[in-house]
């Protein structure tokens, strides 16, 4: 079975700081990571993605991940804050067996501080 | 290509009507997926089809929600007769049944339906 965690809710960071959006999961094989980010009344966007390439993934508009095995985890960061930067932002996990559903965290809000 | 396209994008109905939204998956993408959000809570998955058959409808709430997806192409799900509860906004995905390394396992949403239930 497979599981995804965010770990936080709420983030609050101020503009111009790095920003840290943490995520667990649980599988039991490799599976697909990824990050969408949703504005208010838009949809869901791909931010980026891990597909067992490289660990660290780069995404759009600056975000990052790095996947480690060992921490089972796949955590979002970026450098330096933008204010178009507020949203909320989604880790999901898909599985590599097509009969299995994507699975969503509970989404972490992040509100930027001027 | 063309993505994932969802109508409406908006419906407002009374209690007691019904609705039916409409997932028009990436051509070629066997898997489709149904997931719904309500105002202020998180993401939660309703059914999954491979081309026209259910594959997992766990996630459906009531015997109010039923899906279809005949020819194994476009989705709908209808509810009827809508309650207030029903409200949120429903998003639709497809995935490739191929599955591998690379973009292969992606899900690509569509934009949403938004359904207020007054």
């Amino acid at each position: 079975a497979q599981s995804v965690t965010q770990l936080d809710s709420h983030v609050s960071v101020s503009e111009g700081t790095p920003v840290l959006l943490r995520c667990n999961y649980s599988s039991s094989y490799s599976p697909s990571l990824f990050w969408y980010v949703q504005h208010p009344n838009k949809g869901l966007q791909l931010l980026l993605k891990y597909t067992s390439a490289a660990t660290l993934v780069k995404g759009i508009n600056g975000f990052e991940a790095e996947f480690k095995k060992s921490e089972t985890s796949f955590h979002l960061t970026k450098p330096s804050a933008h204010m178009s930067d507020a949203a909320e932002y989604f880790c999901v996990v898909s599985p590599m067996n097509r009969d299995d559903k994507i699975i969503f965290g509970k989404g972490t809000r992040l509100h930027i501080l001027p | 290509e063309a993505g994932v396209t969802q109508f409406p994008s908006h419906s407002v109905i009374e209690k007691g009507q019904t609705v039916t939204l409409r997932c028009d998956p990436i051509s070629g993408h066997d898997n489709l997926y149904w997931y719904r959000r309500v105002m202020g809570k998180e993401i939660k998955f309703l059914l999954h089809f491979v081309k026209e058959s259910k594959q997992d409808e766990s996630g459906m709430p009531n015997n109010r929600f039923l899906a279809e997806r005949t020819g194994g192409t476009y989705s709908t799900l209808k509810v009827q007769p809508a309650e207030l509860e029903d409200s949120g906004v429903y998003f639709c995905a497809s995935r490739r049944a191929t599955v591998g390394q690379g973009g292969n396992t992606e899900a690509f949403f569509g934009q949403g339906t938004r359904l207020t239930v007054v």
